[in-house]
């Protein structure tokens, strides 16, 4: 079984510019969570879709981050404008659904905002 | 609000010896908690999960935990270290009834030396 693809695995930006991480669930996942992890923290979710509906934005910071899943299936989490302290790596996971089901995590995009 | 505070940003141990990794929580609501490890430049694996029952909970890689409610701690233990336990382990607690909304610890990393 395939796992939680992402893409890219690498990204260097510089501050105010934009940026774009795709993923892409195990294939029946419902749920689908983004995460971001800073360097020396653990992981705080960002969003969590069940198919193409939102479940949970409260901790995206909605004046530069955006996600989306239109068709329930990938997902791509965008920034704009980036700034120096979203240096970090954003993870993806999914779930079949919300409830009880284990979240399988990709490998994460690490992004570098110089 | 949940929250997970992980004693010890470093362990070491030598091959052979017992792992204890401590975790303790804060929850308003009976728990679900896990633990999760993280090779480098890899995504989360989870590693075990107590949810409810029995509060010994046996996980993968000879990894084992225990819930202590009064203590409020779920702390990580292998009686044997390898090598390959080498990682970052972070543990996490849910702010529902399930995988959702995971709230992570700062992590722990795990030396082996030989």
């Amino acid at each position: 079984e395939a796992g939680v693809a992402q893409s890219p695995r690498y990204k260097i930006i510089e501050k105010r510019q934009s940026v774009a991480f795709w993923c892409n669930p195990i294939s029946g996942h419902a749920t689908l969570y983004w995460y971001q992890q800073i360097l020396g923290q653990g992981p705080k979710l960002l969003i969590q879709f069940q198919n193409n509906g939102v479940v949970d934005d409260s901790q995206l910071p909605k004046d530069r981050f955006s996600a989306e899943r239109l068709k329930g299936v990938d997902s791509t989490l965008k920034i704009q404008p980036a700034k120096l302290e979203d240096s970090a790596v954003y993870l993806c996971a999914s779930s079949v659904t919300l409830q009880n089901t284990e979240a399988f995590f990709g490998q994460g995009t690490r992004l570098t905002v110089v | 609000a949940q929250s997970v505070t992980q004693l010890g940003s470093h362990v070491s141990v030598s091959e052979g010896a017992l792992v204890l990794l401590r975790c303790n929580y804060s929850s308003s609501v009976p728990p679900y908690l896990f633990w999760y490890v993280q090779y480098p430049n890899q995504g989360l694996q989870l590693l075990l999960k107590y949810t409810t029952g029995a509060t010994l909970v046996k996980g993968i890689n000879g990894f084992e935990a225990e819930f202590k409610k009064s203590e409020t701690s779920f702390h990580l233990t292998k009686p044997s270290a390898h090598m390959s336990d080498a990682a970052e382990y972070f543990c996490a607690v849910s702010e529902g009834t399930g995988f959702q909304k995971l709230v992570f610890g700062t992590g722990t990393r795990l030396l082996v030396s030989p």
